[in-house]
């Protein structure tokens, strides 16, 4: 079955310290992946995405992502975090069921950031 | 270029009541995407619409129904509403209904149901 495993519920961490937010997917085809990010009360934002070619991805905001094919993984990392990135992060696959494309979604992880 | 909007933002209904939320996507975009998140929970899809077209729905009842028009705007309509239909529903549009295709989402629409 197609699923996305954020295994950090919640994670607090100091401005400026790196951050590393975990994402392993389960599917059977060729995934294509994404983060994204909700502020309290707002919408979603990408920040990144894979869809083929070189692993290591770099987004909006800082944040960067590497695809693990043989760990399944797809990690979220910013080398120094600031204040405003306090929020919560999803990780999502691309899922095809013929033509019809869905994403399928982990349950996120809440980031706290410490002055 | 206007992004995708959502009406209305905040919405008490009433167990058993008729709710139409709407969605008007991003210019150029013909395909839309329905998401219901419950607190705490990532989103979970419940229907896409490509060109007016149903292309695919996830796990929810009959009583969740949508419609796109000719300028791809969308409604999501759920009929007799329970107390576990409270969430915040979000519409994602993107360029094409492909794989590859971001999907670009609204700010939502909380819906209590008392």
């Amino acid at each position: 079955a197609q699923s996305v495993t954020q295994p950090d519920i919640h994670i607090t961490v100091s401005e400026g310290a790196s951050l590393e937010l975990r994402c392993n997917y389960s599917y059977g085809a060729t995934p294509y992946l994404f983060w994204y990010v909700q502020s309290p009360g707002q919408g979603l934002q990408l920040l990144l995405k894979y869809f083929s070619g070189d692993t290591l991805v770099q987004g909006i905001k800082g944040f960067e992502a590497e695809f693990k094919r043989s760990q399944s993984s797809f990690n979220l990392r910013k080398p120094s975090v600031h204040w405003s990135d306090a929020a919560e992060y999803f990780c999502a696959v691309g899922a095809r069921a013929g033509n019809n494309r869905k994403l399928i979604w982990g349950l996120g992880t809440s980031l706290a950031v410490n002055p | 270029e206007t992004g995708v909007t959502q009406s209305p933002t905040h919405l008490i209904k009433t167990r058993g009541q008729q709710v139409t939320l709407r969605c008007s996507s991003q210019s150029g975009h013909n395909t839309v995407s329905w998401y219901q998140q419950a607190l705490g929970q990532g989103p979970q899809f419940i229907f896409q619409y490509y060109r007016e077209e149903e292309n695919g729905r996830g796990n929810f009842p009959p009583r969740f129904s949508g419609l796109q028009f000719p300028n791809y705007s969308s409604e999501l309509n759920v009929n007799a509403l329970e107390l576990d239909d409270s969430a915040l529903y979000l519409c994602a549009s993107s360029l094409d209904s492909r794989n590859t295709d971001t999907q670009y989402f609204g700010p939502g629409t909380r819906l209590t149901v008392l």
